[in-house]
């Protein structure tokens, strides 16, 4: 099945470290998304790529950084991890001119 | 601000019973609208779509309604399941574009 894939699925780390997230996706889309979701909130855009040379911030891109290496691979990194970065991390794809978005099955990362 | 309130935030109800779910929106321009159904430890996965013009929408047991006038949509669960314990997100689409702004969710437990 055409999927969105998410590794690791959780992560502990301590405060200070890089923290690698990766999303694949089977689906063919263009579009790439990376969100974090917070208790009682809602989800919130970090980074998004329309395409490989294409790479966008979203909302709350502070502290964030993305790479798009290949149309079917789109990575979060964490430069230096804080606590508050403590979050469920999804990675959504779409085709070109569809907004229906598909998401993986999410990154929880805990830093202490 | 563009901004989607959901209410409740919590529901709790008996297995085979029927329940509602509220969505308000203050989003412009308007493109549309989805109800998204968010598992534990999944991705969202889109329920129904609904247009400006569209009044209702139904998947199965869910059916979705919107008022485009008042800015208000509902998502009614018939006959509920086990398996619809989960979170439901109201998603409204920003224009014509990827933007996507997000309901916190209502947390939907079914008990038998």
């Amino acid at each position: 099945d055409a999927d969105v894939t998410q590794t690791p699925r959780n992560r502990i780390t301590k405060t200070g470290k890089r923290i690698m997230l990766e999303c694949s996706q089977t689906k063919g889309h263009d579009r790439m998304y990376w969100y974090r979701q917070d208790p009682g909130l809602g989800l919130r855009l970090i980074y998004y790529s329309f395409d490989v040379k294409d790479i966008n911030k979203g909302e709350i891109s502070d502290g964030y950084s993305v790479s798009r290496q290949a149309q079917a691979k789109f990575s979060l990194s964490l430069e230096s991890a804080i606590p508050n970065q403590t979050a469920l991390y999804f990675c959504a794809t779409s085709k070109g001119y569809d907004n229906e978005q598909f998401f993986g099955p999410g990154t929880r990362l805990t830093v202490l | 601000k563009n901004q989607v309130e959901q209410s409740p935030q919590s529901l709790i109800i008996l297995e085979g019973k029927n329940c509602t779910l509220q969505c308000n929106y203050t989003v412009s321009p308007f493109s549309n609208l989805r109800w998204y159904k968010q598992d534990t430890g999944r991705g969202p996965v889109s329920l129904t779509i609904m247009t400006f013009s569209e009044n209702t929408k139904s998947n199965g047991r869910y059916t979705a309604t919107l008022d485009a006038d008042t800015k208000q949509s509902s998502l009614h669960i018939t006959a509920s399941q086990l398996s619809d314990s989960a979170s439901y997100i109201c998603v409204v689409s920003e224009g014509s574009s990827y933007k996507l702004i997000f309901g916190s969710g209502t947390r939907l437990l079914v008990r038998p």
